[in-house]
């Protein structure tokens, strides 16, 4: 079936640095959509991409759907203490069901 | 904001114990979808369901079990609780309309002695 590879697994920064993380698939997406998981809670949707190409910011997070439709990419600026959690990527396809990437867990180091 | 809810947020029980894990959701979705996570772990899908009386299973192997008889209820149900079964689990909706995100509830952290 479709996988989606997700990449880093974890990263540990400084306070006020930029992160950047990726998801890659064998297949094509006609949405992307990014999550963000605080611990003990529920994913909460941070942004979707619904065109190849498309680029989308949400305050200091931005994303962009790949022209191959393969791959999608979010960046967050200048991280704060309450950007720490995990980040999971998601693909779909039509009326398919989401297929989620394993995640990225983001440490900010003290 | 999504309205979909999750009860109860904590469960502790004891092995053999029959449980139900609710979830209801408020926005008229048709497509739900029950996770199981372990803490830091990736997502697993372990039921779906695309409307009323129709039930499927996920990619993940689960002993649990789901109905789905109003279109605003999917509780997930355990007929014997064991300790394998400790993990948390997600409830999320989804419209049937192609381009519509998912939303998640806030989860259900299930402990079995």
């Amino acid at each position: 079936g479709q996988q989606l590879n997700q990449s880093p697994q974890s990263m540990f920064i400084q306070e006020g640095e930029d992160v950047s993380m990726n998801c890659t698939s064998s297949s094509i997406f006609n949405t992307w959509l990014w999550y963000k998981q605080d611990p003990g809670e529920g994913p909460v949707l941070l942004i979707a991409l619904y065109k190849a190409g498309e680029l989308t910011s949400n305050g200091r997070l931005t994303a962009q759907f790949g022209i191959t439709r393969k791959d999608s990419f979010l960046n967050i600026s200048a991280s704060i203490p309450s950007d720490v959690g995990i980040y999971f990527c998601a693909g779909q396809l039509f009326h398919d069901k989401i297929i989620f990437g394993k995640g990225t867990r983001l440490h900010i180091l003290p | 904001e999504a309205d979909i809810y999750q009860t109860p947020r904590y469960l502790v029980i004891g092995t053999g114990k029959k449980i139900t894990l609710e979830c209801s959701q408020t926005m008229g979705h048709d497509k739900m979808y029950w996770y199981q996570q372990d803490p830091g772990m990736e997502l697993h899908l372990i039921h779906y369901s695309y409307g009323v009386n129709s039930t499927e299973k996920g990619d993940l192997s689960s002993e649990s079990t789901v109905s789905r008889i109003r279109t605003e209820h999917f509780p997930l149900t355990l007929e014997s609780a064991r300790p394998s079964h400790t993990s948390q689990y997600l409830c999320a909706s989804r419209a049937e309309i192609s381009y519509n995100e998912q939303f998640f509830g806030p989860g259900t952290r299930l402990t079995v002695l």
